[in-house]
Order: C-alpha cells, then structure tokens, then sequence
C-alpha cells in the first residue's frame, strides 16, 4: 500500500517569512492532492498535481511535483496568520482518485505575529 | 459552489449503541467517501461508494457498514459503537479529480 510522510510535523513561522512543507511518497504518484484544514474543520481543497516536473501556484502558496513524481514540497511566500492550520497532501493510487485518497498525517503550521 | 453536509458536528453515544452519521452532497457527485481522522494516524479510508446502492471497503472497513439509497446520500452506520470508534469522521465527493469535504462530525462514544 502507499505510503506518505509528511514533513516537518509541526512549523512554528514569523509572519512575513516563507515556510516549506515536504511530502514523500513510497511508490509513484499518479496524483498529487494538497489540502488544508482548519482545527476541527473539514479540508479546504489546495491544488492536485500529476505530471513530473509540474508546478502550481495559488495565491501566496506554490506546489511542485518531481520528475519522479515521489516527492511533492508546498511552499508559502509571505506568511500571513489566514495560512495557519493543518497541511495534507494525498495521494491518489487508482489514476483518478475514484478510490479514495491516501493521507500523509499532516503538518500543522503556526503564524506568529 | 459545491457543498457536503454532514447531519452533526459533535455526536456523543454510548457504547453498544447504533449509530448513523449521514452525509449529503447538493452537485449529483458519483463518488462518495467517509474517512476517520485520529491523532498520529491521519486520515484513514473507510468506505466509499461508485454509484447508488454500490459500496467499496476502504482501509478500514472493520465495524463499520454503509448505505445509499440515492445518489446525494451516503450514510455511515456503526452498527455497535465502542469507544475506540471516537474520532473525528469525514465525508468527501468527487466529480472528476476534487475531492470536497464535509465539515466533519466529531464522535464521542463513552
């Protein structure tokens, strides 16, 4: 089965600096899912990468996907107190996420003022 | 915009007793799924369904059972609760690649 790490666990960050936020995979992704969770909430769809190489932005927050498509790193420019919470990237194994998702355990990220 | 209701956001049961959390998607989504969520382990898959009356066991399916009867409806059933299913549960859908996610109902079973 798949597996995913996460890394680090927890980012204690000073508002205005940039943060990285790492996802390894244990076998070849065919899809890459970040999302974000708000504490106690449900999760806030981020962006989904597949192709080698391929990189997305939105907003403040870049994700890129390697060419060997193992490794995924999420990065955030400027941090601002609205990008705290809990970070997750999935996996796809099915090639079109009809069977559900697989979860890296998470990262939780603290702004501080 | 799409959204994915969950019937409660904080349920407390008691041991033995038969529980049902439902979940209810407004956009005509096929895919549907319920994930448990618990400190150290993340999100974990425990059904998810194709179509109507269609279900799929997930990661970890084991004293759980589901139901869908209609395309917009998918319901978690614990058939027996015991106070290792407390956990945060989740329901999510998909049309095409997304997944979108429920608020999440917070499980106490005492």
């Amino acid at each position: 089965s798949q597996e995913l790490e996460q890394s680090p666990q927890s980012l204690i960050v000073q508002e205005g600096k940039n943060l990285t936020i790492n996802c390894t995979s244990s076998k070849t992704l065919y899809g890459l899912y970040w999302y974000k969770q708000k504490y106690g909430e449900g999760l806030i769809f981020l962006m989904m990468l597949q192709k080698g190489g391929e990189e997305k932005s939105h907003e403040k927050i870049t994700a890129k996907l390697d060419e060997k498509k193992q490794q995924s790193s999420l990065h955030i420019t400027a941090s601002q107190p609205s990008h705290a919470g809990i970070y997750l990237c999935g996996a796809d194994s099915s090639g079109g996420g009809a069977d559900g998702l697989t979860f890296g355990k998470g990262t939780h990220l603290i702004i501080q003022p | 915009d799409v959204k994915v209701t969950q019937s409660s956001r904080y349920l407390v049961k008691r041991t033995g007793e038969k529980v049902f959390l439902e979940c209810v998607q407004d956009m005509d989504h096929e895919n549907m799924f319920w994930y448990r969520q618990d400190p150290g382990l993340g999100l974990r898959l425990i059904y998810f369904s194709y179509d109507v009356k269609m279900k799929e066991k997930g990661d970890i399916p084991e004293g759980y059972s589901v139901s869908r009867e209609k395309k917009e409806r998918f319901s978690l059933i614990l058939e027996s609760a015991s106070t290792n299913q407390t956990s945060m549960y989740l329901c999510a859908s998909r049309l095409h690649y997304e997944q979108y996610f429920g608020p999440g109902t917070r499980l106490t079973v005492t």
